[in-house]
């Protein structure tokens, strides 16, 4: 099975940077994914990391380390839209199933 | 493409009642899965299905059914439905890579008096 931890809320300025982190048990998997949901939406798919080191989308970087156990989510220079939950995810290799964390409630204040 | 499709988008219950959440997808996706969300509970997998004919349990599957006769459709049935599955419904597809990548569809916001 999986188990994955991320902290529930973080608060940030407009401009700042906020980092996501994600730790994991997990007998094998993947990789490890990002989604992000705004206020009564629906998940959509922000990155992923198949393999250990940094993945950059725009504003938007994910890291992985597998060794550790380990990713983070990293919002740069953040807009009031990126107020939202992150999710992080992991499929197992044994079953195909996604497993999601809890996520972190991002508040991004003016 | 549409996407993801689900329907209803809002429905009550009352306690005892069945009813089915309906999910298509015309992405020729193989595996879709079904969650509900709680408040501050995250994603959690009720049934998932790696290909037509083929369901699995997820986390949190009792008093949920599942069926899988085309890779198009993954309806969810509720046999007797509770208090306690008032949630947010989510199902989604992805195709048969590693990215991870799920395409969800707007939920199905279901209440039970």
């Amino acid at each position: 099975g999986q188990s994955l931890e991320q902290p529930s809320e973080v608060t940030a300025v407009e401009g700042a940077i906020v980092q996501i982190n994600c730790t994991y048990q997990t007998s094998g998997f993947y990789g490890l994914s990002w989604y992000q949901q705004h206020d009564g939406g629906a998940p959509t798919f922000l990155s992923y990391n198949a393999l250990d080191g940094l993945e950059e989308t725009g504003r938007f970087s994910s890291f992985l380390s597998r060794s550790d156990s380990y990713g983070y989510l990293l919002l740069q220079e953040l807009q009031m839209k990126d107020s939202a939950s992150y999710f992080c995810a992991v499929r197992d290799i044994s079953d195909y199933k996604l497993s999601f964390g809890a996520g972190t409630t991002v508040t991004v204040r003016a | 493409n549409a996407g993801v499709t689900q329907t209803p988008k809002f429905q009550v219950l009352k306690t005892g009642q069945s009813m089915t959440l309906q999910c298509a997808q015309d992405m020729n996706h193989e595996y879709m899965s079904w969650y509900r969300q709680d408040p501050g509970m995250g994603l959690r997998l009720i049934h998932y299905s790696v290909g037509a004919g083929i369901t699995d349990q997820g986390e949190v599957p009792n008093g949920y059914n599942v069926s899988r006769s085309t890779t198009e459709d993954f309806p969810l049935r509720l046999l007797s439905a509770a208090p306690s599955q008032t949630s947010v419904y989510f199902c989604a597809s992805s195709p048969p890579s590693g990215r991870n990548e799920q395409f969800f569809g707007p939920g199905t916001r279901l209440t039970v008096l």
